[in-house]
């Protein structure tokens, strides 16, 4: 069966940077792209960005751009999400996401929870 | 990229039905039948439950259906039961620059 599996849950300060990996099993790794999504507490889904596992292609949204880093490690089958100067309003779960097509996300990581405070 | 918009809730009865809206732009709703819609229960992880504007993934019941026209899809819930109350969520392709975005969500709450 298709599972997403992420790191755990982080503590970082401001300005630190965290880095999150998503595992992937049941499913060939290179032939979806990976989307990272966050939610802040009480708050709705932002879509942060993609990867294309097969060719470690990226797109990023523009609130993230030179701030966020997606990666891929092919050979164990895991994405990566790197997010750098972080902020208490960065303070979110984050989730990896397998997509069957434009905007239809089908397998979701359980979250990983980073929260930002000095 | 703008959110899309929806309503911030929603409500009705067993059994009612009840719809959703999202409306976005011609750059994203209006321009692509690429629209999806996420149920999130609270403490959980969302759940795709309507792709490509109309589709669903294996398992999702046939109570839940999506639509479009112009720039504002739909999602609706029909014989709505307990189980159905939670937060629900629009997205959709908005171009090759910034590929995804996701409306504000709505909780929706059965009477």
């Amino acid at each position: 069966q298709v599972q997403l599996v992420q790191s755990g849950a982080e503590v970082k300060k401001p300005g630190a940077s965290v880095k999150v990996s998503c595992k992937a099993s049941g499913y060939t790794f290179t032939g979806y792209y990976i989307h990272w999504v966050r939610q802040a507490p009480g708050q709705g889904l932002e879509w942060m960005g993609w990867i294309n596992p097969n060719t470690g292609g990226t797109k990023y949204a523009q609130k993230f751009q030179g701030r966020v880093t997606m990666t891929r490690d092919t050979s164990i089958s895991t994405a990566y999400m790197e997010l750098n100067w972080l902020r208490s309003d960065d303070t979110a779960v984050y989730y990896c996401a397998r997509s069957v097509g434009p905007a239809a996300l089908d397998y979701w990581g359980q979250g990983t929870l980073v929260a930002v405070s000095s | 990229q703008s959110a899309l918009t929806q309503p911030p809730s929603a409500s009705g009865s067993p059994g009612q039905s009840v719809t959703i809206s999202c409306t976005g732009t011609s750059s994203d709703v209006g321009g692509y039948n690429y629209v999806s819609w996420y149920q999130q229960h609270p403490g959980k992880v969302p759940k795709l439950m309507i792709y490509d504007v109309s589709k669903r993934p294996s398992g999702v019941p046939d109570r839940f259906s999506g639509s479009k026209s112009g720039n504002t899809a739909s999602l609706t819930v029909s014989g709505l039961q307990a189980e159905d109350e939670a937060d629900y969520y629009c997205s959709s392709y908005a171009g090759s620059n910034s590929p995804m975005v996701f409306g504000g969500g709505t909780k929706l709450t059965v009477l």
